[in-house]
Parts: C-alpha cells; structure tokens; sequence
C-alpha cells in the first residue's frame, strides 16, 4: 500500500523552527519528486515547497522562501521540511504529497498532515 | 505564473450531478489540471488528471460517477448520481515556471 506518514509537527513560539519528517512507503520513493502543502485553519490549500526525485533541485512558494528548506533522504525513503524564523501565519496543517508526470507533475498520493501551531 | 478560479460554493441534490469549474488564468489554458477532494476533517485525495486536450485519468478506486472535461481555459469536474459523502472540499491544481497553484476550492453541499 502506498502510504506517506507525516511526524514532527508541534507548538513553537514566533522565531522559532520545527523539522517535519514524512515516511514513504509502498513505492519506489527514489523516482519521485515530492511536495509539501500546507492548509492553514478554515483555509484552503497553499503549496509550499518541491523537491525533485534526486533532490538535485527545490522550489519555494514566496511565503516561504529564504525561511524553510526541504531536503530528502532516498536511502531511508523520508522527505523534510526545515522550518525556521516560524510566524503566526505558519501554523498550518502540513501535508506531504507524492508528485506524478513530468514536465507537469501534479500531486497523486497525499500524506494524513501534520499540525505546527505558531504561538506565543 | 498560473491563477486558478475556483466558485466558493455549490450546492445539488442527492442522487443529481454537478459541474464544477476550474478556471485557468490567461496564457495556461492548455495547462494540466488536477483534481482533489477533501472530505470534511481528512486529508486531501486525489481524483484525476485532466489533460489540456480534455482527456483525463483518475486516481485508483475513484468512482466512475466522476468524470473530467474542459472548455477552453476552463477545468470541469462532473459527479453524477451525487452521494451524501461527496458532500466535501474541491481543489484544482496546476504546475507552471516552478510554482504549484491550487485554486481557493469549491465548498459542495449534497441537498
């Protein structure tokens, strides 16, 4: 079964950082770019961040470029999501999501979340 | 980079169908869409592919009452014979010069 687990998720204060995990399973996690989505309370979906299969390249929503950084780990199938300098309007919950296609690639597999709560 | 138009809300009867609009910003109206369903509570699920020609796959054990089409730089998702949990969130999604899109979601409501 292909199946994403998202860990790490917590309460911090304002300036602070979190590292979110996601396990991959179920699928050879090694040939696929990943994405993280987040959705704040009673809000819609907002991308945050992709990382190619290789990791050789990532791409940021504006939001959030400069602050978090998402890297994987294709020998232990888990992707990250460093999250520094954290405002109020991170708290979200956190997604993972698989990315399918080229040239296009569209999110096909989505994670259960992860809650990071931003206060002080 | 791509915007995507989502109405807030719609609302058909139990056992009707309903067209949801996904509307493709000005120069990507060829652009892949996906779609998602997000029941009240849970996580995101992926429904289909819908392809700038108008063809579309789905997502594995996505009902055949869920189809997909377009017109122009228009996105449809059509549910038929709709059922009290299709009662959810949908979100379309794009990809274009690095940036993923989703659009603000359609709020549906099964009467």
């Amino acid at each position: 079964e292909v199946q994403l687990v998202e860990s790490g998720g917590g309460l911090v204060q304002p300036g602070g950082s979190l590292r979110l995990s996601c396990a991959a399973s179920g699928f050879t996690f090694s040939t696929y770019a990943m994405s993280w989505v987040r959705q704040a309370p009673g809000k819609g979906l907002e991308w945050v961040s992709d990382v190619t299969a290789n990791g050789g390249n990532t791409y940021y929503a504006d939001s959030v470029k400069g602050r978090f950084t998402i890297s994987r780990d294709n020998s232990k199938n888990m992707l990250y999501l460093q999250m520094n300098s954290l405002r109020v309007e991170d708290t979200a919950v956190y997604y993972c999501a698989r990315l399918y296609g080229s040239g296009s690639p569209h999110s096909d597999v989505w994670g259960k979340g992860t809650t990071v709560t931003v206060s002080s | 980079q791509p915007v995507l138009t989502q109405s807030s809300s719609a609302s058909a009867s139990l056992g009707s169908s309903v067209k949801l609009t996904c509307t493709l910003s000005s120069g990507h109206s060829s652009s892949i869409v996906a779609w998602h369903q997000q029941q009240p509570g849970k996580a995101p699920r992926y429904l289909m592919r819908l392809e700038g020609s108008g063809s579309y796959n789905k997502g594995s054990g996505v009902p055949d009452r869920f189809s997909g089409s377009r017109s122009g730089a228009d996105r449809y998702l059509t549910i038929s014979n709709l059922q009290s949990e299709d009662e959810s969130d949908y979100y379309c999604e794009t990809w274009d010069s690095n940036t993923r899109v989703f659009g603000g979601g359609t709020k549906l409501t099964v009467l």
